[in-house]
């Protein structure tokens, strides 16, 4: 069973159009995280969530839109999709917030491609 | 504020050769580091951690020591095999921000027969 899972793997869409991605994991975590990587590797965080609670919302444009339904997915909105937006979007989860010696557990990443 | 270092790549070796992949960090208190591996294609994956000054994480040939008075968290490994053609992060963690994780840029590295 795939421990943190993401769908869909590759998304090709026009600039302009609303797009999502799906989270869920099946590790009984409790916080969860949205990451961009840009095209050098680069990954930074956008969002997490602890127990379906906004936690981390760092500087990224109001198009972007977490919902955590429940503590087990994360679902990332996207609205009027820019080129910019193109990257791989991971997901990923750890046990619980506030302990420095838990890991991540990353998903295999949604590539976004916008034309 | 929290941060980390990496050496910039590309780096390409040949199999067997040693590999030293050099990260050091900034941090307000007393924070838990990390390596990740991430294959072509692929998720990051945990490849080691040390969660305590002087610890020494490993795993698959691959060793890291915290060393607090260099701020450091270096990756050897002895000898490298075309399977660890990878992308590689250096990342703390720390309690004092809520167990945020701060990455490095990422080392590719690629080993040629």
């Amino acid at each position: 069973d795939t421990a943190v899972s993401q769908t869909p793997k590759y998304l090709v869409t026009q600039m302009g159009n609303d797009k999502s991605i799906k989270c869920e994991q099946n590790l009984g975590h409790d916080t969860m995280y949205w990451y961009k990587q840009d095209s050098k590797k680069f990954l930074k965080i956008m969002f997490s969530y602890n127990n379906k609670e906004l936690i981390i919302n760092e500087t990224v444009p109001n198009r972007f839109s977490p919902k955590s339904p429940d503590k087990a997915h994360l679902n990332l909105h996207i609205n009027s999709l820019e080129l910019g937006d193109s990257a791989v979007y991971f997901c990923a989860s750890s046990l619980y917030y506030g302990s420095n010696t838990g890991e991540l557990f990353f998903g295999e990443g949604s590539r976004l491609t916008v034309l | 504020g929290d941060s980390v270092t990496q050496m910039e790549g590309p780096v390409t070796l040949s199999e067997e050769a040693f590999l030293t992949i050099n990260c050091t960090y900034t941090a307000t208190g007393y924070p838990s580091l990390f390596w990740y591996v991430q294959y072509p294609g692929e998720g990051l994956q945990l490849l080691l951690k040390a969660t305590k000054a002087d610890d020494k994480g490993s795993n698959k040939g691959f060793e890291a020591t915290y060393r607090k008075e260099t701020t450091s968290f270096h990756l050897e490994k002895g000898s490298v095999q075309v399977s660890d053609s990878a992308v590689y992060f250096c990342a703390l963690s720390e309690s004092n921000t809520g167990n945020q994780f701060y990455f490095g840029t990422g080392t590719s590295l690629t080993v040629i027969p």
